[in-house]
């Protein structure tokens, strides 16, 4: 039973042009989530978050939307750079110190 | 450097044999969590440990076990191996309430079995 739910297993975007990344989950317990973002022969790394109580958080490029009613969450990386070009992992979890649960990642391939 | 260590980096092994990967957490962290990342699979989630104890179980099979040790490293044993084993192992640490960015990785052990 997979609670969060990355459906686009790539995503190929133009330098310059936003990428929108999808994420969605089943569990309503939920309360905070996570992207990272992984290189080849590296673990992934922590990119932003959000709180359940927000719905939306922005960091210099990167945004993330929370639409809690639809369950579904979308990382915006704009301009979107080449070296942005990675796999981008959606986390979530219930409040207090809980595994994340993870999907199963989207290839991002910023294309110059 | 994420301050996180797993070694070694690569292992490979035939069926049935047995298997320690280690992980020493960031310089503070209490919690350790163990994930494998299979062919097309996302993070699955193994095991938690927070300062030496288990907290929390995910989708561990009987064959693997884990321990944290005083010193707060960490080791994941895998044994009787099957070529389905063959996947990438993170260890991954926080601190006591997983605040903010939540977990730091390491780079991770390949495994592979042959």
């Amino acid at each position: 039973d997979q609670q969060v739910k990355q459906n686009s297993p790539s995503l190929s975007v133009q330098e310059g042009r936003i990428s929108i990344l999808n994420c969605d989950y089943t569990n309503s317990m939920f309360d905070y989530f996570l992207w990272y973002k992984k290189y080849p022969a590296e673990g992934p790394t922590f990119l932003i978050s959000i709180s359940s109580i927000k719905d939306k958080n922005e960091d210099g490029r990167f945004t993330v939307f929370l639409n809690k009613s639809a369950k579904h969450l979308s990382l915006h990386i704009v301009p979107s750079q080449p070296g942005d070009s990675a796999v981008y992992f959606c986390a979530a979890r219930v409040s207090g110190n809980t595994p994340l649960v993870f999907g199963k990642g989207t290839r991002l391939s910023v294309i110059a | 450097d994420s301050g996180v260590t797993q070694t070694p980096k690569h292992l490979i092994t035939a069926t049935g044999q047995r298997v320690t990967l280690r992980c020493s957490p960031r310089s503070g962290d209490l919690s350790v969590y163990w994930y494998q990342q299979s062919l097309d699979q996302g993070l699955q989630f193994l095991i938690q440990y927070y300062n030496g104890e288990e907290r929390a179980k995910g989708n561990i099979l009987e064959r693997f076990s884990a321990q944290q040790f005083p010193d707060l490293h960490s080791e994941l044993n895998l044994s009787s191996l099957e070529l389905g084993d063959s996947a990438l192992y993170f260890c991954a640490s926080s601190d006591s309430q997983g605040r903010g960015g939540g977990y730091t990785f390491g780079s991770g052990t390949r495994l592979t079995v042959v």
